[in-house]
């Protein structure tokens, strides 16, 4: 199993809809978590973190981490055009050594 | 606050060529990272700096050194270029707390081609 698992997509949405953005981790993950954006020819952007089980919303980006199921979750409400781009998902190694695992990325398309 | 910054943002290099790549942050953050991004492979980490004084080998090191100068900077060098090291390279930086991992800043990368 890859330490973060991303489907590539594409993950086309029409605009206005819910985006539904998915990563599973193993063992090898701590439990801190990071979404990031990242648009063609740019560097990854944060846009959440979250570090606890439950929901975590900002504006009209939620994130949903489930620690039983390993599972993480980005929800993007209201989908516009200018999400499309391509999403990171993130965590700590929980081997101390403070690298961060990525995984290899969801691309999203909106569709107007 | 600047944040993450590198220089330069674009270079061609002929294979055998030497070069640094420099970054900084002036977040007073504790960790310093680079890696490459080439097209369908994701983010690789090449180097990171836990902390001043300290380096460790990510997962593709072999063709790089990196020298953690202070704790604002972090620089990657290439001793012999080759093509097979044409790609996007991002440095980031991150702080933490104990055990907890905080969030990573991403500078806006150079894009290195090796002819």
């Amino acid at each position: 199993q890859k330490e973060v698992e991303q489907n590539s997509g594409p993950l086309s949405v029409p605009e206005g809809a819910i985006a539904s953005l998915n990563c599973t981790y193993s063992d090898r993950v701590s439990q801190s978590f990071f979404w990031y954006r990242q648009y063609s020819g740019k560097s990854p952007e944060l846009i959440m973190s979250i570090y606890s089980n439950g929901d975590k919303e900002d504006g009209r980006f939620t994130a949903q981490l489930n620690k039983a199921s390993q599972y993480v979750s980005l929800l993007i409400r209201d989908s516009q055009p200018s999400d499309s781009a391509t999403y990171l998902c993130a965590g700590g190694a929980t081997s101390g050594t403070y690298k961060y695992i990525f995984g290899t990325g969801t691309r999203l398309k909106v569709l107007a | 606050n600047a944040g993450v910054t590198q220089t330069p943002k674009f270079q061609v290099l002929k294979t055998g060529q030497s070069m640094t790549l420099q970054c900084a942050q002036d977040m007073n953050h504790n960790s310093m990272y680079w890696y490459r991004q080439d097209p369908g492979m994701g983010l690789r980490l090449i180097y990171y700096s836990a902390s001043e004084g300290t380096t460790d080998k990510g997962e593709v090191p072999n063709g790089y050194n990196v020298s953690r100068l202070n704790k604002r900077e972090f620089s990657l060098r290439l001793e012999s270029a080759a093509p097979s090291q044409t790609s996007v390279y991002f440095c980031a930086s991150s702080t933490y707390h104990g055990s907890s991992y905080n969030e990573q800043f991403f500078g806006p990368g150079t894009r290195l081609t090796v002819l």
